[in-house]
């Protein structure tokens, strides 16, 4: 039972535009979600959380959306650059302090110049 | 200030043996969670450590276990090892504090079992 879901393995977007990137979740007990974004052979980097309470976190080129009514989560990234290139996981956790974090399976994101 | 640092980054094991893996978490960070990724499972929480307790745990069998450090450095054990135990194993510290919703992670230890 998958409880985080990204349903798109793959996304390309053309650089300078706007990169939505989903998720969906069906526990209603988490809490707190975050965005990863992961290079191969590496570990995720922190990108940016949002808490249940709010349904809007923006961090420069980075806003995550939060609709706790549909269960559904996005990240948008704008405008996209070439280093942007890279698998995205969403995370979502029911405990304060993103312990216990339970991953979708990730969406490769291309920026093609 | 340093991140996480997990030692070490690669290893070969064969079937049968035990592995111990290491992390070192960010400087003031109380918390430490294991992860395990593979192709087909994604990324899945193994266990989590707070002032040397293990507070949270996965869904994993007991050949899985690890332990905390006074100086919150922390230890992965795999006994027994199967060829389904290759994976990337990463760990991740937050501060555990009310409000902080971070764990950042290190870059992880590429176990591969033969």
């Amino acid at each position: 039972d998958q409880q985080v879901k990204q349903n798109s393995p793959s996304l390309s977007v053309q650089e300078g535009r706007i990169s939505i990137l989903n998720c969906d979740y069906t526990n209603s007990m988490f809490d707190y979600f975050l965005w990863y974004k992961k290079y191969p052979a590496e570990g995720p980097t922190f990108l940016i959380s949002i808490s249940s309470i709010k349904d809007k976190n923006e961090d420069g080129r980075f806003t995550v959306f939060l609709n706790k009514s549909a269960k559904h989560l996005s990240l948008h990234i704008v405008p996209s650059q070439p280093g942007d290139s890279a698998v995205y996981f969403c995370a979502a956790s029911e405990i304060q302090g993103a312990q216990k974090l339970v991953f979708g399976q990730g969406t490769r994101l291309t920026i093609n110049p | 200030k340093a991140g996480v640092t997990q030692t070490p980054r690669y290893l070969i094991k064969t079937r049968g043996q035990q592995v111990t893996l290491s992390c070192s978490p960010i400087s003031g960070h109380r918390s430490v969670s294991w992860y395990q990724q593979t192709p087909g499972q994604g990324l899945q929480f193994l266990f989590e450590y707070f002032s040397e307790t293990q507070r949270n745990k996965g869904n994993f069998p007991g050949r899985f276990s690890g332990r905390q450090f006074s100086n919150s450095r922390s230890e992965m054990n795999v006994s027994t090892l199967e060829l389904g135990d290759s994976a990337l194993y990463l760990c991740a510290s937050s501060t555990a504090q009310a409000g902080d919703t971070e764990a950042f992670f290190g870059q992880g230890t590429r176990l591969t079992v033969v």
